[in-house]
């Protein structure tokens, strides 16, 4: 296992249209994270899963964000109706969630271009 | 409140050390981060620190925490071109989801 892993690793895409990316965690890892990255910032959090449960959404995440990870493996971020302000890189992380292994490690990211 | 403070931007000349200072305002912080980013790239997890511990070394890295006064900071000994990137530190709450806070990222140049 290389670690966590993003697609597409960027997308452009009309004002209007939805798109999905996909992240595939570390095997092991029970935890998934999504963030949000816009230039010059810092990642911002939008959502948390434990296994297959969103246990929390950042009121960040609007109505038009929709994220799932049914099997409790890989995950999905979809946007509908994207807005240019959308445009940002979208980046996933996982952890094992314990104390004994608190790092978190990201993925490469989804770069995000609406025009 | 949940706020992380770094400065934007430090120069270093190669072999130098560099020392990227952070604040943090929720006590309850349980682990502190540093993450190293390259320009199109996601985040590499450098080290952390466990919020009961005033000090953490790994090779050229060391991590210094003051939790009194809720200050964190990263020295990188010999820096070299390869260590230019923006550094981000981040606290990981008290609470259980083990989300991640982050700062604004500094920018660190290393001149040759």
């Amino acid at each position: 296992d290389t670690g966590v892993s993003q697609d597409p690793r960027h997308k452009i895409t009309k004002r209007g249209q939805n798109v999905t990316f996909r992240c595939d965690p570390i095997s092991e890892h029970n935890r998934l994270y999504w963030y949000r990255q816009t230039l010059g910032q810092g990642p911002e959090f939008l959502t948390y899963f434990q296994n297959e449960a969103q246990l929390e959404k950042s009121r960040l995440l609007s109505d038009r964000f929709s994220a799932e990870r049914p099997k409790g493996s890989f995950s999905t971020l979809e946007i509908q109706r994207t807005e240019q302000g959308d445009s940002a890189m979208y980046l996933c992380a996982s952890s094992l969630g314990s104390h004994a292994n608190p790092e978190a490690f990201f993925g490469q990211g989804t770069r995000l271009t609406v025009v | 409140g949940e706020d992380v403070e770094q400065s934007l931007f430090l120069s270093v000349r190669e072999g130098d050390s560099s020392v990227i200072n952070c604040t943090y305002t929720d006590s309850s912080s349980t682990y502190l981060y540093w993450y190293k980013q390259e320009p199109g790239a996601g985040l590499q997890l450098l080290t952390y620190i466990f919020s009961n511990m005033d000090m953490k070394q790994d090779q050229r890295l060391t991590v210094l925490l003051n939790k009194k006064d809720k200050h964190l900071s990263l020295r990188i000994a010999d820096t070299q071109t390869g260590d230019s990137a923006i550094y981000f530190c981040a606290e990981r709450l008290g609470s259980n989801t083990g989300k991640l806070i982050f700062g604004q990222g500094t920018t660190l140049q290393v001149k040759p």
